[in-house]
């Protein structure tokens, strides 16, 4: 069973500011079956990436994914006020334990 | 659009079974492109995925987790369900049902949610 390891657990920035959270694989995963979900307080969480560098329909351009292997990467270029929740990170039947990003 | 609901009792008292129901609408569950799975999220805490099921009756369930589910299909009522047996208080979670891509794995379209607490 593959598990993945999300850093940082907590990320404090202001709007504008880029962030970049981590996942990182217990063993080298297919690029193709890494995705990221965003998920905001009383809301199901919603698919960003896909196959970990596609973005879901509908997904704004500022969020980007890239990685390969063992360590993958979801990247926010200008953080909006709505950016504010929480990531994770899933690989077929695992998620990663989440990066809150919470606004400083 | 398609849409996912859960339904099913909020309250179960420890050592019963827990049951949901997850509706689909706006799309066939008998794709072939597609799993269906559910997943919880305790209060404050993360993501876990509890099972997968296709559409033929194939199905997939975590580990941790495995001797207490079962996933079942309905396509003619276009539901899949969830039993989670001899349920204690560590199972108070909000229950998600989603559906997943066959070819990755990925969850693309989600329910909302239906909270479950296990209380006497």
């Amino acid at each position: 069973e593959i598990v993945l390891t999300q850093s940082p657990g907590t990320l404090s920035l202001s709007p504008g500011e880029r962030a970049t959270l981590s996942c990182r694989a217990s063993q080298s995963v297919s690029s193709s079956y890494l995705a990221w979900y965003q998920q905001k307080p009383g809301q199901a969480p919603r698919l960003l990436i896909y196959g970990a560098s596609s973005r879901a329909t509908g997904i704004p351009d500022r969020f980007s994914g890239s990685g390969s292997g063992t360590d993958f990467t979801l990247t926010i270029s200008r953080l909006e006020p709505e950016d504010f929740a929480v990531y994770y990170c899933q690989q077929y039947g695992s998620f990663g334990q989440g990066t809150r990003l919470e606004i400083k | 659009q398609l849409q996912l609901q859960e339904s099913g009792p909020g309250l179960v008292k420890p050592s019963e079974t827990l049951s949901l129901t997850c509706t689909v609408s706006g799309g066939s569950i008998s794709s072939s492109s597609y799993y269906w799975g559910w997943i919880r999220q305790p209060p404050g805490k993360g993501l876990e995925w509890i099972g997968s099921i296709y559409y033929s009756g194939s199905t997939y369930y975590n580990p941790s987790l495995k001797s207490r589910v079962t996933i079942s299909v309905d396509t003619s009522k276009n539901q899949f369900s969830l039993k989670l047996s001899s349920v204690t208080a560590a199972d108070t979670a909000v229950f998600y049902c989603a559906r997943a891509l066959e070819f990755d794995g990925t969850f693309d379209y989600w329910g909302q949610g239906t909270l479950v607490t296990v209380s006497s």
